[in-house]
């Protein structure tokens, strides 16, 4: 069974740009999260989809940044325009199960580089 | 006050070693704990979790939580090589997320 992969596993964009990232879970998983990982700073929570629906969105930075899920399979996050501090690992999860400890499947990340 | 504090190391330890890996957190209110694994380059892979205090043990592997002391341990019996990696406690939120410490580097040396 294909584990959940992320598209591109690196990005070098600069300050201005967009970027969008691409997020495949498990199949047949219900909930997708993404973290993120900033340079000498702990993984932290972005949001969290249950199918198609955001579920929660609390940990998202500000309004440069854009999650969607159409479909309830793939999601893609996007930062538009980026700027130097939202440098840093992307990481996407996927769950099948909502509540409990339904272990949390992660990607390989997305390595994100803003000049 | 951060919810998981964790030391970042690195802590280096000849093969065959005990490791002990330990995180602190705030909130007496959680309730599941979990340590994750993570190589060079890759993401974040689950180990073990435990719920509310006590042991539990899954080969080499024992993971206990202290819940009087807000305090979890992840003990690494017979230390590989292979089990070099960064080890991140992490805490089960309400609502599905993972509140992760800053991770501790480990290199076991041949």
């Amino acid at each position: 069974e294909a584990g959940v992969t992320q598209f591109p596993s690196h990005s070098v964009i600069e300050k201005g740009q967009t970027v969008t990232l691409r997020c495949d879970p498990i199949s047949g998983h219900d909930n997708l999260y993404w973290y993120r990982r900033v340079m000498g700073k702990e993984i932290k929570f972005l949001l969290h989809f249950v199918k198609e629906s955001k579920q929660d969105e609390s940990g998202m930075p500000n309004n440069r940044f854009l999650a969607e899920r159409t479909g309830g399979t793939y999601s893609t996050l996007k930062v538009q325009p980026a700027e130097l501090e939202d440098s840093g690992v992307y990481f996407c999860a996927s769950s099948g199960l909502a509540g409990g400890t339904d272990t949390q499947y992660f990607g390989p990340g997305t390595r994100l580089t803003v000049l | 006050q951060k919810e998981v504090e964790q030391d970042p190391g690195p802590l280096s330890v000849p093969e065959g070693a005990i490791v002990s890996l330990n995180c602190t957190y705030s909130n007496s209110a959680f309730q599941y704990f979990m340590w994750y694994r993570q190589y060079s380059r890759k993401g974040p892979e689950l180990l073990m979790y435990t719920y509310s205090s006590g042991n539990k043990e899954d080969g080499r592997f024992t993971a206990q939580v202290d819940k009087s002391s807000k305090y979890i341990s992840l003990f690494i019996r017979d230390s590989q090589p292979s089990d070099s990696a960064t080890y991140l406690c992490a805490i089960f939120n309400a609502g599905n997320m993972l509140t992760f410490g800053g991770g501790t580097r480990l290199m076991v040396k041949p």
